[in-house]
């Protein structure tokens, strides 16, 4: 079946810096989705990617869909305390279903 | 608050008991999705509907697992007889179907643990 690839698995962030994550797929997908998901919670959606090479900006947020259409990159910019968390990424391809990537752990640093 | 709704939100049971979950999806959305999500893993999905319509199921669906939308508005999803393989995070999404692509609205998720 599909899988999908999410790198790195944790990182430690200091406030004020910034953070890319990314996830490949050796399967294309149509739409790539980002979520954030606190303990305990619901994933929360942060950007949504519906094209080849379309680049989405929300807040500090940057993400973008691959030209290949097998991978997608998440940017986090100026880091900040609440962005601890953990990040999914999702693809969907031509049915409805999302394959969700393993998420990547974010912590900040001692 | 107008987002996806689920309730419980937590659930404790005995291995061989019967669980219901309940979901409800944001008002004007006719797609409704359960994914199950342990612990340190990206979600899995389990089974759609569109209104009330069961249109696609997960082979992780067992024949003890059952999921309905009877009006096509809020869903449910029932586990028979319980084995401790069942603990995981139940978790509902929806969303609207549109050109170019649909997004899913996930809601806070009922934790199940069986004993």
């Amino acid at each position: 079946g599909q899988q999908l690839n999410q790198s790195p698995q944790s990182m430690f962030i200091q406030e004020g810096e910034d953070v890319s994550m990314n996830c490949t797929s050796s399967s294309i997908f149509n739409t790539w989705l980002w979520y954030k998901q606190d303990p305990g919670e619901g994933p929360v959606l942060l950007i949504a990617l519906y094209k080849a090479g379309e680049l989405t900006s929300n807040g500090r947020l940057t993400a973008q869909f691959g030209i290949t259409r097998k991978d997608s990159f998440l940017n986090i910019s100026a880091s900040i305390p609440s962005d601890v968390g953990i990040y999914f990424c999702a693809g969907k391809a031509a049915g409805n279903k999302l394959t969700f990537g393993g998420g990547t752990r974010v912590l900040v640093k001692p | 608050d107008t987002g996806v709704s689920q309730d419980p939100r937590h659930k404790i049971t005995k291995r061989g008991q019967n669980v219901t979950f309940r979901c409800d999806p944001i008002s004007e959305h006719n797609r409704l999705y359960w994914y199950r999500q342990t612990l340190g893993q990206g979600p899995e999905f389990l089974t759609y509907f569109q209104n009330e319509a069961q249109l696609e199921k997960s082979r992780l669906l067992s024949d003890r697992f059952s999921a309905e939308r009877p009006k096509g508005s809020f869903s449910t999803l029932e586990i028979q007889r319980t084995e401790q393989g069942d603990s995981a995070m139940y978790l509902c999404a929806s969303s609207q179907r549109r050109l170019g692509g649909d997004t899913q609205y996930f809601g806070p998720g009922t934790r199940l643990t069986v004993l």
